[in-house]
């Protein structure tokens, strides 16, 4: 299997507020899952990546949560800002450079 | 460090023509792929070249193929084209120091193709 599911498609927040975007995959197989962020017109731009063997990762505003037992992921964005307003895809592929898979996107909305 | 880029940005053809898409990869990489990304979704994994060969393909069709130059650059093609077709094309660079050992992905900003 090597889907990848994402949730919400959707989300709008506050500004200063907490923006959380989950993933789950099904591919054991998988060993590096970047997120990827994308405005319009724009191709994605990597945001954050982390491997399996930490459950935790934090980049100024933006931290990755992964739960190895459960295949699941999410980014959370600290102090959400209007700038923040694109679309985040979470991917996964084994190896970092191999075939990336990708969830369906979430479109986010952070509101001054 | 120069990104990667792409040309043309946006391209207009009609069914049943080809059309070729161009990357150029970020200095240092020599892995290229191709993602296709309709509107709304996920990028798709079309294929990934490296050094000149073909290293991996997504669930496409023969009509889309590819090369990949001495100078890693690469290019997109495809043949009858069809209305489904329409999409964002994203090349993606990396480096690699063997087929199975590679980095992170890095991609360009697209071609946006229109198929009438």
């Amino acid at each position: 299997q090597q889907q990848v599911k994402q949730s919400p498609q959707s989300l709008i927040v506050q500004k200063g507020g907490i923006s959380i975007i989950n993933c789950a995959y099904e591919n054991t197989a998988f060993d590096y899952f970047p997120w990827y962020q994308q405005f319009p017109g724009k191709g994605p731009a990597l945001l954050i990546a982390i491997r399996p063997d930490v459950s935790e990762k934090k980049e100024g505003r933006f931290t990755i949560s992964f739960n190895k037992s459960a295949k699941q992921f999410s980014l959370h964005i600290m102090d959400s800002q209007p700038g923040d307003s694109a679309t985040y895809f979470c991917a996964a592929t084994h190896n970092a450079g191999n075939m990336l898979t990708f969830g369906g996107g979430t479109r986010l909305m952070v509101k001054p | 460090e120069t990104g990667v880029t792409q040309s043309p940005t946006h391209l207009i053809k009609t069914r049943g023509q080809q059309v070729t898409l161009r990357c150029s990869s970020q200095s240092g990489h020599n892995t290229v792929s191709w993602y296709q990304q309709a509107l709304g979704q996920g990028p798709q994994f079309i294929f990934q070249y490296y050094r000149e060969e073909e290293n991996g393909r997504g669930n496409f069709p023969p009509r889309f193929s590819g090369l990949q130059f001495p100078n890693y650059s690469s290019e997109l093609n495809v043949n009858a084209l069809e209305l489904d077709d329409s999409a964002l094309y994203l090349c993606a660079s990396s480096k690699s120091s063997a087929r199975s050992h590679q980095e992170t992905q890095y991609f360009g900003p697209g071609t946006r193709l229109l198929v009438l």
